[in-house]
């Protein structure tokens, strides 16, 4: 099984709908990163969680970390177009700073 | 955040032969990390690159396949040796930003091995 688990795999939503994303780790958490990536591209960095119930915000994009739960969720406010792609998290379970895993990604469309 | 500038974007190459791919970042950074991401799946971690020492290889991954350099703190490279068509993948490098925020990717290099 995967170290890090995201779910759902795919989305399809109707513009305007929110919509949610969660990962689980199978370990401790010492540090959570949420990316975006387009098809075959590279990553754009989103955000970084550490503490639990620590909470951030990246225009209409929220994610939390509930440290307990070993979990992230990442929340997209009033979908657009502009954010279809794969949303990868990624995760310090070793604390050794910058050897990240990382989940297979969620396929995010967005449907006009 | 740092800027990475990653080369080349792309390349097919043909079975047997040595790819490599250039990082440069506009910061000194200490330590620089190497990923693979191969078709439809997520990102491995390869390799880190320290500044004046080897690499430190992740278990699946050894030097005489992916020999890395680290001349300096803003440069590395990173070559696919004696190339097969299992090495089309994607590989990216990725730092810490300065501010200690979060790691940058470069944009990735797409190989194809035919």
């Amino acid at each position: 099984s995967q170290e890090l688990e995201q779910s759902p795999q795919s989305l399809i939503v109707q513009e305007g709908k929110n919509l949610t994303i969660n990962c689980t780790s199978s370990k401790t958490l010492y540090g959570l990163y949420w990316y975006k990536q387009k098809y075959g591209e590279g990553l754009i960095f989103l955000m970084m969680l550490q503490k639990g119930g620590e909470e951030k915000s990246h225009e209409k994009i929220t994610a939390k970390l509930d440290e307990k739960k070993q979990q992230s969720s990442l929340h997209i406010t009033a979908s657009q177009p502009s954010h279809a792609g794969i949303y990868l998290c990624g995760a310090d379970t070793n604390n050794q700073g910058g050897k990240l895993i990382f989940g297979q990604g969620t396929e995010l469309s967005v449907k006009p | 955040s740092a800027v990475i500038s990653q080369k080349p974007s792309r390349d097919i190459c043909q079975r047997g032969t040595s790819l490599t791919i250039q990082c440069q970042v506009d910061s000194q950074v200490t330590m620089m990390f190497w990923y693979r991401q191969q078709p439809g799946q997520s990102l491995t971690l390869i390799a880190t690159a320290n500044q004046g020492s080897e690499a430190t290889y992740e278990s699946g991954f050894v030097i005489d396949k992916f020999p890395i350099s680290r001349p300096n703190l803003t440069f590395s490279t990173l070559t696919v040796s004696n190339m097969s068509p299992e090495d089309s993948s994607i590989y990216l490098c990725s730092v810490e930003n300065p501010t200690g925020y979060g790691y940058t990717f470069g944009s990735g290099t797409r190989l194809t091995v035919v």
